[in-house]
């Protein structure tokens, strides 16, 4: 299974972007990548998942490089609501175990 | 679509009591269910993946004989924590995988159980 690795903390602003990256150098031919957010006392929720290029939804976009080493979480116009632990993880293919990292402590301050 | 139900959300018991926490896909029929359990100020830790109508499978330095999963059915699987002592006391989170695919499945978490064991 790919390991990930992200920052441990961010701060940000409300109303700015924030980019999270994540690197997984060992990622395989048939993972996917896949984000989630998780509050405190709640289990995580889904984001976004991608396997390759740009992938776009309601509330977030995700950048992965032609190599798949790496890739990034686009949060537009953060909210106070966002502050959240957000874990990039690689799986999810035939095999379907995910394996979580420390994730990323996100704080949107006003 | 996509819902995970947990019941209870939380619940206290007595040293050496059982405890049964259950898990349902409520708009999917899950091909997997995982469990994970996640202490204070920690990431979530796999303990187990299930597969309707077969035993589970336990990660390394999970006691199988201590967190009972039964996975019954395509939409409920339970864990249960047996003869529980004050150190199982954690955050426990199911997630249900659902196939978007033939190359990728989803998980969907559910929104965890509290145990907290006296």
């Amino acid at each position: 299974l790919a390991k990930t690795t992200q920052p441990i903390s961010m701060d940000s602003y409300e109303g700015q972007e924030v980019n999270i990256t994540c690197s997984h150098n060992n990622i395989a031919t048939n993972d996917y990548i896949t984000w989630y957010q998780q509050f405190p006392s709640q289990g995580p929720r889904f984001i976004i998942q991608g396997y390759k290029t740009k992938v776009t939804n309601e509330v977030a976009s995700l950048f992965i490089p032609a190599d798949r080493k790496s890739s990034t979480l686009s949060l537009p116009r953060v909210s106070l609501s966002d502050t959240a632990v957000y874990y990039c993880l690689v799986g999810g293919g035939s095999q379907g175990n995910l394996i979580f990292g420390k994730g990323t402590k996100l704080s949107v301050k006003p | 679509g996509a819902v995970v139900s947990q019941h209870p959300s939380w619940v206290i018991c007595k040293s050496g009591t059982s405890v049964k926490i259950e898990c349902r896909s409520l708009d999917f029929q899950a091909t997997t269910m995982f469990w994970y359990r996640q202490f204070p100020k920690q990431s979530l830790m796999l303990m187990a993946t299930s597969n309707e109508g077969s035993k589970a499978t336990y990660e390394q330095g999970v006691e199988k004989d201590k967190f009972l999963i039964n996975h019954a059915s395509l939409t409920l699987s339970t864990l249960t924590v047996t003869s529980a002592h004050p150190e199982d006391s954690s955050f426990y989170i199911c997630s249900a995988s659902r196939d978007h695919g033939p190359m990728v499945e989803t998980q969907y978490f559910g929104p965890g159980t509290r145990l907290l064991v006296l």
